[in-house]
């Protein structure tokens, strides 16, 4: 199955910086997604971008795919301390049954310094 | 609020025992999934159930069993036969598993470890 890593593994930036992460994948997709993870929490739902989507904004977040790099960047403008989490990336195709299920990352775990 | 309830939020599991986690949702979603997460390690499918009564395994379904009794309800059982159990456990939803371009949405996880 295929499955989107992320990029950096771990990044430590100050509050009011932008933070960015790549997440890159290798085959052809329906869609990309990015979540977000909260210390023992689950992972809640960011932003979907379609594969014939470029860009797609969201509140301080925005979200790059191109899909001739197989690659995805997550841009959080003006970080909070409250942005510390991890962030995954989730991609997928059809499968032959018809079903779509979504594989992700390893995860970038972003702290954010007050 | 809708949403995905999971319980408990910490188990422990003695040798040779099997345990049960609990997923229950009341979005209305006929889609219902089984994640585990270790440390460093991204998302890895357990199972997954499209309506009730259906589920097919996923990556990693050896050593687990679920059903699918009821819409609401995706419970896992991690069986003896697994040997390495310690993990967190993550259920999600999403409204139909056919669907490319919907978001899952998860619970708050159940953390399993070895007594």
């Amino acid at each position: 199955s295929q499955q989107g890593e992320e990029d950096p593994q771990a990044l430590s930036i100050q509050e009011g910086e932008n933070a960015t992460m790549n997440c890159s994948y290798k085959t052809s997709i329906n869609n990309l997604q990015w979540y977000r993870q909260n210390s023992g929490r689950g992972l809640v739902h960011l932003i979907l971008i379609r594969s014939n989507e470029r860009e797609k904004h969201s509140g301080r977040l925005r979200v790059t795919l191109d899909t001739s790099k197989k690659s995805s960047s997550l841009l959080i403008t003006a970080s909070r301390a409250a942005d510390t989490a991890s962030y995954f990336c989730a991609t997928g195709t059809h499968a032959s049954g018809g079903s779509y299920i979504p594989t992700f990352g390893r995860g970038t775990s972003l702290i954010v310094h007050p | 609020d809708g949403g995905i309830t999971q319980s408990p939020k910490y188990l422990f599991r003695k040798e040779g025992q099997n345990v049960t986690l609990s997923c229950e949702q009341n979005l209305n979603h006929d889609a219902m999934y089984w994640y585990r997460q270790d440390p460093g390690q991204g998302l890895r499918l357990i199972y997954y159930s499209q309506i009730v009564n259906d589920f097919q395994k996923g990556d990693i379904a050896e050593g687990y069993s679920v059903s699918r009794e009821k819409k609401e309800s995706f419970p896992l059982t991690v069986t003896s036969a697994q040997k390495n159990p310690t993990a967190f456990y993550l259920c999600a939803s999403s409204i139909n598993v056919r669907l490319a371009n919907q978001p899952q949405h998860f619970g708050d996880g159940t953390r399993l470890s070895i007594l």
